[in-house]
């Protein structure tokens, strides 16, 4: 079975401090994908980044960037000079080689990151 | 560039009412999900479809709920004699099997509140 473990129940930071998201996964597939969303008050889920397995890569996207680590099953997600508007719950999720099909995504409890002005 | 739209987007009906909510996805995905989401919790899989057909339905989805996609478009997710349990967010998602491996896009989802 799939499980993904997000520690952090809840983070507050001051503006324009480095913040780091942590993620840890298991499956017991070879091949799978990894991702990140946002979901503001709002609700709805915003797609931020898909990896699969065979990249591990770090990436970067301006002020985001993601250190994806096979050895430890760990995604982490870190936020440079954080900004009020990152305030959100952010979800890491697992899905199969499909992207979703059968089971869909697996996904993790959420942190809720509070950014203070 | 239309997103997946969901409504409504918020409904409160009392214990032992029907409700049913309306998904429209991104108009080129031919996979459409169903997640529910409770405060504090990720979302959870309910099922999805491939076009038209269902394939997969999770044992979250009890026999009061059931989702039709009749033309691989737009779906639809029933919940007969709603109880104080079935209080969630319902998201929709769509996805493509075009290319390799698909990234799913949510909507907003429909709040649902059961009194």
């Amino acid at each position: 079975a799939q499980k993904v473990t997000q520690a952090q129940t809840e983070i507050s930071v001051v503006e324009k401090e480095d913040v780091t998201l942590d993620c840890v996964y298991e499956t017991r597939d070879t091949t799978y994908y990894l991702f990140w969303y946002k979901q503001p008050p709002s609700g709805e889920l915003v797609f931020l980044i898909r990896r699969n397995s065979f990249d591990e890569q770090n990436e970067i996207s301006g002020r985001y960037s993601w250190n994806f680590q096979k050895s430890t099953s760990s995604f982490n997600f870190t936020i440079t000079a954080s900004q009020v508007v990152d305030s959100a719950v952010y979800f890491c999720a697992l899905s199969d080689y499909s992207g979703g099909g059968a089971d869909g995504l697996t996904f993790g409890k959420g942190t809720h990151l509070i950014i203070q002005p | 560039d239309t997103g997946v739209s969901q409504n409504p987007r918020h409904k409160i009906t009392k214990r032992g009412q029907n409700v049913t909510f309306r998904c429209d996805p991104i108009s080129e995905h031919n996979r459409l999900y169903w997640y529910r989401q409770t405060l504090g919790q990720g979302p959870e899989f309910l099922t999805y479809f491939q076009n038209e057909a269902q394939l997969e339905k999770s044992r979250l989805l009890s026999d009061r709920f059931s989702a039709e996609r009749p033309k691989g478009s737009f779906s639809t997710l029933e919940i007969q004699r709603t109880e104080q349990g079935d209080s969630a967010m319902y998201l929709c998602a769509s996805s493509s099997t075009q290319g390799f491996g698909n990234t799913i896009y949510f909507g907003e989802g429909s709040w649902l509140t059961v009194v």
